[in-house]
C-alpha cells in the first residue's frame, strides 16, 4: 500500500460545471503525478508536481490547473468541464530521490463522466 | 505526442505458454519500466532496466532493451490466468522526470 488516497473515486457531472480530483499521499513524497487514460491511448500525463507549487505541464494539460499547497495534496481541477474530459483519473508518486530513476506508486483511480 | 507505442494491442495464450509483447519510444532515456493494471485498478510497478543495460530479469519476467531501435520486450515465461492484466511501458525521457506510459497491450491466459 503506497498511501495514496484519490477522491472522489466516481463522479458524474455536466458540461461546463468546475470539478476538482484531489490525491492525497501520507509517504511525504516530492513528486507527484496526474494521468487520463482513454482507450486506445493508454495514460497520458496531465501535469505533474516537483515540489510545494512546483508543477508542470504534461502532455495533455490544455483545460487542466493544477495546485500544490502542501507535500501531501496534489489537486487537479477542470474548470469548465467537457464530454472530451470523461476518462478515468490516475495519480501517482515517486520518492524524492527517485524522480526518473525509480517507480512510480499508483493511486485506484477516480472515474469521472461529464454529460 | 511522445507516447509510444506497444504491439501486439491485445494477446490470448493458454496457460503455460510464453507471452511477448514490445514497446517502442521516441526519445533517449534514462530507463524504461513495465507495470501492469489488472481491470479497474491503478498501476503496479514490475520491472526496471536502465539505458546502459540491455536485459534483466525478475521471477518469471524477462526484459530486454534495445536503445539503437528504440524499443523494448517484456517476456512472460509459463504464463497463469493470473497473468490476466494490461501491461504497459514507460519511459523517462533523458534529463527529465517525466513518465510517458504507451498505448498498452492487453493480456488474456485462457486456463
Amino acid at each position: 500500500d503506497a498511501g495514496i488516497t484519490q477522491s472522489p473515486r466516481h463522479k458524474v457531472t455536466e458540461t461546463g460545471t468546475p470539478v476538482t480530483l484531489r490525491c492525497h499521499q501520507t509517504e511525504n513524497h516530492r513528486y507527484m503525478y496526474w494521468y487520463r487514460q482513454d482507450p486506445g491511448h493508454g495514460l497520458r500525463l496531465i501535469h505533474y508536481s516537483y515540489g510545494v507549487k512546483d508543477t508542470d505541464k504534461g502532455e495533455v494539460s490544455d483545460g487542466y490547473s493544477v495546485s500544490r499547497s502542501k507535500t501531501e495534496d496534489f489537486l487537479l481541477t477542470l474548470e469548465s468541464a467537457t464530454s472530451s474530459q470523461t476518462s478515468v483519473y490516475f495519480c501517482a508518486i515517486t520518492p524524492s530521490g527517485g524522480a526518473g530513476t525509480g517507480e512510480l506508486f499508483f493511486g485506484e483511480g477516480s472515474r469521472l463522466t461529464v454529460l | 505526442s511522445q507516447q509510444g507505442e506497444e504491439d501486439p494491442q491485445a494477446l490470448s495464450i493458454q496457460e503455460g505458454e510464453n507471452a511477448t509483447m514490445n514497446c517502442s519510444y521516441k526519445t533517449s532515456i534514462n530507463n524504461l519500466q513495465w507495470y501492469r493494471q489488472n481491470s479497474g485498478r491503478g498501476l503496479v510497478h514490475l520491472i526496471l532496466i536502465r539505458s546502459n543495460e540491455r536485459e534483466k530479469h525478475t521471477g518469471r519476467l524477462r526484459v530486454t532493451l534495445d536503445t539503437s531501435k528504440k524499443s523494448s520486450s517484456l517476456l512472460i515465461t509459463a504464463s497463469r490466468a493470473a497473468d490476466t492484466a494490461s501491461y504497459f511501458c514507460a519511459t523517462v525521457p533523458s534529463g527529465t522526470y517525466k513518465y510517458i506510459f504507451g498505448t498498452g497491450t492487453r493480456l488474456k491466459v485462457l486456463a
